[in-house]
């Protein structure tokens, strides 16, 4: 596609449910990330995958999150259990080259889970 | 802990007027500093990118300028249009181990351009 295509853009799930958000980037594009964005903050770092392995994790809050990438195209981030606290606005974003210094990030529009 | 602050948090002004956007950062090693445009439910879009040797880069009426010796930034807009009206983060690449560039977001500086 076009552009980076996030689905669904929004969700509404009760607490304790799980979830999943797809992410899909350009085509072409071997690295993917993938972001957290509170209301009024900017986006915080979760995952980072290079091709099909996730190759820095560390902002995975905790292990109700997980992320796969098994093509090295198309990305799921799954929460388990959900909590209100999960609530905000989750961002996809892809680029060419990740070692690139003048590489270009570029973002889909989001998936907003609301937990009630 | 690396961070990435932006000044003021928010800022209104008239179409037509200027205004200068703040950033200050703590990241290292530093590769890059990004100036995103994110408009109320949409991802953000890359206005400007800088290494550290540049000094200033223009995008249209956006003009970035760095100081990677004090680590600061700005987002200078001229002649400013309603259309403006958006959050506007700065984005700073810190380089980890594997040589991939993580980007650290700011909180962003929301502008409000009022007719």
């Amino acid at each position: 596609g076009a552009g980076v295509s996030q689905t669904p853009s929004n969700k509404v799930t009760e607490k304790g449910k799980y979830v999943e958000l797809r992410c899909d980037p350009i085509s072409g594009h071997t690295a993917l990330y993938w972001y957290r964005q509170s209301l009024g903050q900017g986006p915080e770092f979760l995952i980072y995958f290079q091709g099909t392995g996730a190759a820095d994790d560390s902002g995975l809050p905790n292990d109700r999150f997980f992320a796969v990438r098994p093509e090295g195209s198309v990305s799921t981030l799954k929460i388990q259990r959900t909590e209100r606290g999960d609530s905000a606005v989750y961002l996809c974003a892809s680029s060419l080259n990740p070692r690139g210094m003048n590489t270009e990030a570029f973002f889909g529009q989001g998936t907003r889970l609301t937990v009630v | 802990k690396n961070q990435v602050e932006q000044s003021p948090q928010s800022l209104i002004i008239l179409e037509g007027k200027n205004c200068t956007l703040q950033c200050n950062y703590t990241v290292s090693p530093f590769s890059n500093l990004r100036w995103y445009k994110q408009d109320t439910g949409r991802g953000p879009v890359s206005l400007t990118i800088m290494t550290f040797s540049e000094n200033t880069k223009s995008n249209g009426r956006y003009t970035a300028t760095l100081d990677a010796d004090t680590k600061q930034s700005s987002l200078h807009i001229t002649a400013s249009q309603l259309s403006d009206s958006a959050s506007y983060i700065c984005v700073v690449s810190e380089v980890v181990s594997g040589g991939y560039n993580k980007l650290i977001f700011g909180a962003g500086t929301r502008l409000a351009v009022h007719p």
